[in-house]
């Protein structure tokens, strides 16, 4: 069965200073992982996906097949970054984008 | 585009009532996800639906859990004789053909249970 950890509640780190989130997952087969973001008051929203390779609010994320992980990272934390960091993991087939998702790791961004 | 709308936002029932939780989807979008946030935990799939049609429903309960996608209005969630368990926050997400990759979540629905 699918799986995904995020073994950090609650992750605090003071502005300028690098963030990692950490993801690992579990999946028997071709994993899609997605790194979804809520901000106070408001919806889910993505971040990033990993088949797209792309850096968002300098974010970026690489999957990691050997280690099974998709750990979250930031060189330069911003204040605006504190927010609830949720890492998913694609678990349908064809059309089926249900979504496994961790517990989730709340970041703070202190001045 | 509203994006996702979700109603009602909170839900209070009393034991043994019927819970309704409405998901409109964006604009031109025909899936839709359910998934359920118990307190301290990540969300969970609960069913994915096509217009008219059940696509995936392995993570509803077997009893009492039924949802809809009808070709005209919202999809619906519908919990019969709600107990305190099903205490939770509801989230829709919908995702347009060709673009499945990428859901869109509401806001959400926060039902307790009395």
């Amino acid at each position: 069965a699918q799986r995904v950890t995020q073994p950090e509640k609650l992750l605090s780190v003071f502005k300028g200073a690098p963030v990692e989130l950490k993801c690992n997952y579990s999946y028997s087969g071709s994993p899609e992982l997605f790194w979804y973001v809520q901000y106070s008051r408001q919806r889910l929203q993505l971040l990033l996906r990993h088949i797209s390779r792309e850096s968002i609010k300098g974010f970026t994320a690489d999957l990691n097949k050997g280690e099974t992980s998709f750990h979250l990272k930031k060189p330069f934390a911003q204040e605006e970054d504190s927010a609830m960091y949720y890492c998913a993991l694609r678990s349908g087939g064809g059309s089926n984008y249900k979504l496994t998702f961790g517990k989730g790791t709340l970041l703070t961004v202190n001045p | 585009n509203a994006g996702v709308m979700q109603n009602p936002r909170h839900l209070v029932r009393r034991r043994g009532q019927e819970a309704r939780l409405r998901c409109s989807p964006m604009k031109g979008h025909s899936h839709v996800y359910w998934y359920r946030q118990l307190p301290e935990e990540g969300l969970k799939f609960m069913v994915y639906l096509q217009k008219e049609n059940i696509i995936d429903e392995s993570g509803m309960p077997k009893e009492r859990f039924s949802a809809e996608f009808p070709k005209e209005g919202p999809s619906i969630l519908r919990i019969q004789q709600v107990v305190r368990g099903d205490s939770a926050a509801y989230f829709c997400a919908s995702s347009p053909q060709g673009r499945e990759n990428i859901q869109y979540f509401g806001a959400g629905t926060r039902l307790s249970v009395l």
